[in-house]
């Protein structure tokens, strides 16, 4: 059983579409997340929620809009594709920290290729 | 402005030996520390963790060890396995309790 499921996997569009990439974990988790691999291979973080309130949106073009119809879900939405949009997706879960806990659990991506 | 840098991209190890993967962060507000590990075509998963309390954890054939005057932490695998060649991340987290992530080192272990 998937902890945290992202689909699509893949995903080639054209630039000016718009598109979701949808996310769904079953561990119970209260926080869910969007990370962006981009080409320099980094992580960064793009949203996150908690209890179906945004709490982290980090410089992100408001063509990205997360939407959480429940805390088990947390899917993507972004309009007017650019070419640097293309990258991976990561969703990602976690408990509400606690004290220096904050074990994210990942899903396995979406790579998105604007073109 | 990278708050946690791993200047290597690659590292090639033979099968047996050991395996140092590094990392350095700048934010001296960063608390607790994580490793993870991400093959291809999958999302990255948790390996091992360490708290600013602790200069030491050690799980199975991985050890992490924490420098915080010199804001440099390790990942020590002891004795490498093909099987452990992927990406390796550090990561960082301060009170806010989010994460921040280096690029990612790529480990071959050469059978």
């Amino acid at each position: 059983d998937t902890a945290v499921s992202q689909t699509p996997k893949y995903l080639v569009t054209q630039m000016g579409n718009d598109k979701s990439i949808k996310c769904e974990q079953n561990l119970g988790h209260d926080t869910m997340y969007w990370y962006k691999q981009d080409s320099k291979k980094f992580l960064k973080i793009m949203f996150s929620y908690n209890n179906k309130e945004l709490i982290i949106n980090e410089t992100v073009p408001n063509r990205f809009s997360p939407k959480s119809p429940d805390k088990a879900h947390l899917n993507l939405h972004i309009n007017s594709l650019e070419l640097g949009d293309s990258a991976v997706y990561f969703c990602a879960s976690s408990r509400r920290g606690g004290l220096g806990v904050n074990t994210i659990y990942f899903g396995e991506g979406s790579w998105l290729t604007v073109v | 402005d990278q708050q946690v840098k791993q200047n290597s991209p690659s590292l090639s190890v033979q099968e047996g030996r050991i395996s140092i993967l590094n990392c350095d962060y700048t934010n001296s507000m960063f608390d607790y520390f994580l490793w993870y590990k991400k093959y291809p075509a999958e999302g990255p998963t948790f390996l091992i963790s360490i708290s600013s309390i602790k200069d030491k954890n050690e799980d199975g054939r991985f050890t992490v060890f924490l420098n915080k005057s010199a804001k440099h932490l390790s990942l020590h695998i002891v004795p490498s396995q093909p099987g452990d060649s992927a990406v390796y991340f550090c990561a960082a987290s301060g009170s806010a309790r989010q994460l921040t992530f280096g690029s990612g080192t790529q480990l071959t272990v050469l059978p």
